[in-house]
């Protein structure tokens, strides 16, 4: 059972630029959650893809946007980019809804976004 | 809003001492609670889910409860070792499992000293 993915590792960036992040899931799941890290904070959810539709969204503006593709994985894009969105982006997977999903969440390694 | 709290936010113990980490949230209306475990730089690793129907979950050395009324979660390690040294992160889930949000804490960064 291969474990959540996530490219790229580390990546820079200026300010106005844009930015795809990717991930694929845990094998058998079939929800994507992306969540923002700052350092020194917990994650921050950022949405949720279930079926390849966002079900659910954290306090982040339009320009943080999603897709979630058949397979299950995703991808987080973030357009004009600016200083503060310098953080590490958590991308979990989960089975989603049903009477043995659990809830719980496995997190892939992230992606170092800094913004210069 | 659900806030989540961790206490402390850095602890220091010697190896081989058992210690505890405290976790508090606001809202008892949750799901479940799960602990992670966060290494420099690194990604997140589950390391206990408890549903809120549950009292504890025990993995090893390492032992959750949870008392939903008063908001409260501890994370029990035992014996601990240089190889616990990392950040550890209680997250709550509001809602039914297909819910969207985790709600974390900041974390307790544990140092275990040789």
């Amino acid at each position: 059972e291969t474990g959540v993915t996530q490219s790229p590792t580390h990546l820079i960036k200026t300010r106005g630029q844009q930015v795809t992040l990717r991930c694929s899931s845990q094998s058998g799941h079939n929800t994507v959650s992306w969540y923002q890290q700052a350092l020194g904070q917990g994650p921050q959810f950022i949405f949720q893809y279930y079926r390849e539709e966002e079900n659910g969204r954290g306090n982040f503006p339009p320009r943080f946007s999603g897709l979630q593709f058949p397979n299950y994985s995703s991808e987080l894009n973030v357009n004009a980019l600016e200083l503060d969105d310098s953080a590490l982006y958590l991308c979990a997977s989960s089975k989603g809804q049903g009477p043995t999903n659990t809830g719980e969440l496995f997190f892939g390694e992230g992606s170092r976004l800094t913004v210069l | 809003k659900q806030e989540v709290t961790q206490i402390p936010a850095a602890l220091s113990v010697p190896e081989g001492e058992n210690l505890v980490l405290n976790c508090s949230f606001t809202d008892s209306a949750i799901y479940n609670l799960q602990w992670f475990r966060q290494d420099p730089g690194k990604g997140l690793t589950s390391l206990l889910l408890i549903q809120s129907s549950q009292r504890e979950q025990t993995s090893g050395r390492l032992n959750a409860s949870l008392d939903k009324s008063s908001g409260r979660s501890t994370l029990y390690i035992a014996a601990s070792q240089p190889g616990d040294s990392a950040t550890y992160l209680c997250a709550v889930r509001e809602g039914g499992a297909g819910a969207n949000n985790l709600f974390f804490g900041t974390g307790t960064r544990l140092t275990v000293i040789p």
